[in-house]
């Protein structure tokens, strides 16, 4: 099984800060990466998928890089409705998701 | 457009088997597209529970997959997942959703149903 590791595990920003989390794999997913965003008593949201591409109608303020081991999502410019707990997901082998990043307010 | 919907019991007996339904309304089943399910226990991550092709072609998490079924109604536009000797580890928000690029991203997702495990 693919471990996906999310780092920071909590994000402390002010809005129109700009947001760095990171997502590690255990092994090499070749681009084969996603990410979403979840706020609380909402289901997941595609914002991510194949490492850099956006999925329907998400803002370019988001945007995703990385490929094998190591990726990165970047908010450029944080609104107060980015503020969520946001999950990497690969498809390489199986389906597997991280632990999460909570950004917060701070 | 599309959207999914999730129903079914909210209160299982351990031991006793799951069994969630998916009701998929603007698209037809029958068309294309993966759909599968995804679990969240409370105050945790998410977890991929298997997907469904409208041919019944059928991926399983490993960890899952003794215990896991799920099946196709395309008479009802419905998906369908039964978990079997569940126990109070798999109490979770349950969420159905389409996938695309294979079933691999889940771009359209349910509000999600609680089940508990008690």
């Amino acid at each position: 099984e693919i471990v996906l590791t999310q780092s920071p595990a909590t994000l402390s920003l002010s809005p129109g800060d700009r947001a760095t989390l990171s997502c590690r794999a255990s092994q090499s997913v070749s681009s084969y990466l996603a990410w979403y965003q979840q706020k609380p008593g909402q289901a997941p949201r595609l914002l991510i998928y194949d490492a850099s591409n956006r999925a329907t109608g998400i803002p370019a303020r988001f945007s995703g890089s990385g490929s094998g081991t190591d990726f990165t999502l970047t908010i450029s410019s944080l609104e107060p409705e980015d503020f969520a707990v946001y999950y990497c997901q690969q498809r390489s082998n199986w389906i597997t998701f991280g632990q999460g990043t909570r950004l917060e307010i701070k | 457009q599309v959207q999914v919907q999730e129903s079914g019991p909210g209160l299982v007996k351990p031991s006793e088997t799951l069994s969630l339904t998916c009701t998929v309304s603007g698209y037809s089943i029958s068309s294309g597209y993966y759909w599968g399910w995804i679990r969240q226990p409370p105050g945790k991550g998410l977890e991929w529970i298997g997907s469904i092709y409208y041919s019944g072609v059928t991926y399983y998490n490993p960890s899952l997959k003794s215990r896991v079924t799920i099946s196709v109604d395309t008479s009802k536009n419905q998906f369908s997942l039964k978990l079997s000797s569940v126990t109070a580890a798999d109490t979770a928000v349950y969420y159905c959703a389409r996938a695309f690029k294979g079933y691999y991203y889940m771009d359209v997702w349910g509000k999600g149903t609680t089940v508990t495990v008690s």
